[in-house]
C-alpha cells in the first residue's frame, strides 16, 4: 500500500486560509469516508483534527474543515494563527483492511 | 481522561526481538479498536498494526509475519511483539485508540532503536 500524496510544505500569513491536499486511489481515499487528518507539533504526539472526511472532534476549532472529491481529500485552515504551524498528516482506511498515512505537510505561518 | 502509556522500548540488535506494552486508562478498553503507529526520526507517520474488539488483527506488508499485536482486556493492556527486527524498524512507537475509522487518542510514544 503506497503512502497518500501530500505537498511537502505550505505557507500562509496570519488570518489567511490554506488548503492541504491528500491524494490516494479508489482503494483508499476514493473508496471510503474514513479519511482523517492529524496535527503534530515538534516533539509531540499527533492530534486528531478531522475524522470521517469532515467531522471535528470536540475541542478542535471550527477554523479546521475537511472535504473530499474523488480520490483527493483536503484540509482547510481558515483564519491562520501562529499556533497552527505544525506538520499535518492525512490518513485513510483501505480496501486491504489497513490504514495508510500521507507523507506529511509542513505548515509555516509567515 | 484517556491515558495511553507505552513502555518496553530500547536498544536491540538486528534480528532481535522486543515486546512493547501500552497501559490504557480513562475509558472502557475492551470496547475500542487499538493501533500501533510508528515514526522514524524526522520522518512521517507509518501505521503498524491494529486489533479489533473481537481480537481480529491487521498489519501492513512491511511488518506482517514479524510483528504481532495482542490485547489483554482484563489488564487494559495492548502489546506489540516485534521479531526479526531491522534497522528500518527504528522509530518512536505510538499506542493509539481507534474511533470513527480514525486514530483518535495517542500515547507519548516509546523509542525503539535497532542497531549493533
Amino acid at each position: 500500500q503506497s503512502a497518500l500524496t501530500q505537498p511537502a510544505s505550505v505557507s500562509g500569513s496570519p488570518g489567511q486560509s490554506i488548503t492541504i491536499s491528500c491524494t490516494g486511489t479508489s482503494s483508499d481515499v476514493g473508496g471510503y469516508n474514513y479519511v482523517s487528518w492529524y496535527q503534530q507539533h515538534p516533539g509531540k504526539a499527533p492530534k486528531l483534527m478531522i475524522y470521517e472526511v469532515s467531522n471535528r472532534p470536540s475541542g478542535v476549532p471550527d477554523r479546521f474543515s475537511g472535504s473530499k472529491s474523488g480520490n483527493t481529500a483536503s484540509l482547510t485552515i481558515s483564519g491562520l494563527q501562529a499556533e497552527d504551524e505544525a506538520d499535518y498528516y492525512c490518513s485513510s482506511y483501505t480496501s486491504s483492511s489497513t490504514w495508510v498515512f500521507g507523507g506529511g505537510t509542513k505548515l509555516t505561518v509567515l | 481522561e484517556v491515558q495511553l502509556v507505552e513502555s518496553g522500548g530500547g536498544l536491540v540488535q538486528p534480528g532481535g526481538s522486543l515486546r512493547l506494552s501500552c497501559a490504557a486508562s480513562g475509558f472502557t478498553f475492551s470496547s475500542y479498536d487499538m493501533h500501533w503507529v510508528r515514526q522514524a526520526t524526522g520522518k512521517g507517520l507509518e501505521w503498524v498494526s491494529a486489533i479489533g474488539t473481537a481480537g481480529d488483527t491487521y498489519y501492513p506488508g512491511s511488518v506482517k509475519g514479524r510483528f504481532t499485536i495482542s490485547r489483554e482486556n482484563a489488564k487494559n493492556s495492548l502489546y506489540l511483539q516485534m521479531n526479526s527486527l531491522r534497522a528500518g524498524d527504528t522509530a518512536v512507537y505510538y499506542c493509539a485508540r481507534g474511533a470513527h475509522g480514525a486514530i483518535g487518542d495517542w500515547g507519548q510514544g516509546t523509542l525503539v532503536t535497532v542497531s549493533s
